[in-house]
Order: C-alpha cells, then structure tokens, then sequence
C-alpha cells in the first residue's frame, strides 16, 4: 500500500529564509506525488505534482519538490519565503486500489507552516 | 470555468440529527471525491463516483453515511443520525476521466461540521 509521512507538524521560518517541508513515501509502485496547500479558510489547492516526468519540479507561487527514489523523498522547497505563504501543506500520494479508474489520494497529517516577519 | 463547491460551508448539529452535505463539480469532470478530515488526524478517503455510480466506497466508516450522485452532476452525503466522531471537516474532489492516475483532484472549500 502506498503512504506518505511529513515529518514535523508545525515549521516556522523567517520571512526571506529557506522553506523547506519533509515529505517521505511508501510504495510498491512508482508513485505518483502531489503537494496540496491549504490557507486560512479555503480549500485545497495543487501546489505541484510528481508523474514520473522531470525529478524537479516547479509549482505556483515559487514552489518546487524533488523527487529522489533513493531517499525516497518529495521535499518541498521555496527559496525565499513570504508572509502569504503561512499556510497548512499537505503532500498526497495516488493510490490505486482494484477497480478502474478509482485513484483516491492518501494523505500525510500536513505541516503548518509560519513565517516570521 | 468554476471550481468546485461545496454547500453549507459550516454546519453545527446536535447528535442524533440529520445533515446533508452538497459538493458541485466543475463542469464535465465525472470523477467525484468526498474525503474528511477529523481533527488532528490526516485527509482520509470517503468514496468515488464515476459519473453516477459509486466506484469505490471503501472509505466509509459505517451506515450512517448515505451518498448520492443523481444524474452524474452534484453530489449529496447524508449523514443519519450523526455522532460526535463525525465532527471534522468533509472535502470533495473532482477530476477527469482520463485514465491517467496522475490527473489532477480539484478540491472544494469543505463543509466544517461540528455535531455538539
């Protein structure tokens, strides 16, 4: 089965310091990866996703994760962060049980992030 | 184009009572997710529709949780009677159908229902 594991529920970084948020996976099969984020009082939103394309990849808003089998990993990255970007993240893996068609998400616990001014 | 939404947005019941919960997709999507959120716990899967029929239903934690898809479009979840457990934050998701497991789940606002 696969499943993801964010490490550290709460993050707090300064404004204009790195963001860096841990995301490890468990499958048996090569994974497809998604970071959602969710801000105060709204849906989720895709950050970016992971298809088996380029290991790098580049989101909105100046976000960007790599994929590294050998870690397993799919670290969240943004260079430089805002106060905008105080929000909750939630990396995604698609699991795909018996049945066509039927890939549902699971989820890690989501990591909190704050900045600092 | 829309996104998806979601209706009521908050909803505060007493055990034992009734609520159902609406998710409109975006236009032409067929996939159709409900998922919850309890808190402090992770996003968890609730079922999938393909259109009209339920695909997956693996997800639902018992009987008391009732969901539609009348005509392929809106989707409804009832939950009768409600408990305390059932208090969280209930997300749907609609996608494609692609066939490709990469397509992406476009999500809702979420309904926060807290059963007193």
């Amino acid at each position: 089965a696969q499943s993801v594991t964010q490490l550290g529920s709460h993050v707090s970084v300064s404004e204009g310091a790195l963001v860096l948020l841990r995301c490890n996976y468990s499958s048996s099969v090569p994974p497809y990866l998604f970071w959602y984020v969710q801000y105060p009082n709204q849906g989720l939103q895709l950050l970016l996703k992971y298809t088996s394309a380029a290991t790098l990849v580049k989101g909105i808003n100046g976000f960007e994760a790599e994929f590294k089998k050998s870690e397993t990993s799919f670290h969240l990255t943004k260079p430089s962060a805002h106060m905008s970007d105080a929000a909750e993240y939630f990396c995604a893996v698609i699991t795909a049980p018996s049945g066509a068609g039927s890939y549902q998400l699971t989820f890690g616990k989501g990591t909190k992030l704050s900045v600092i001014p | 184009e829309a996104g998806v939404t979601q209706f009521p947005s908050h909803s505060v019941i007493e055990k034992g009572q009734t609520v159902t919960l609406r998710c409109d997709p975006i236009s032409g999507h067929d996939n159709l997710y409900w998922y919850r959120r309890v808190m402090g716990k992770e996003i968890k899967f609730l079922l999938h529709f393909v259109k009209e029929s339920k695909q997956d239903e693996s997800g639902m934690p018992n009987n008391r949780f009732l969901a539609e898809r009348t005509g392929g479009t809106y989707s409804t979840l009832k939950v009768q009677p409600a408990e305390l457990e059932d208090s969280g934050v209930y997300f749907c998701a609609s996608s494609r159908i692609t066939g490709n497991r990469g397509e992406t789940q476009y999500f809702g606002p979420g309904t926060r229902l807290l059963v007193l």
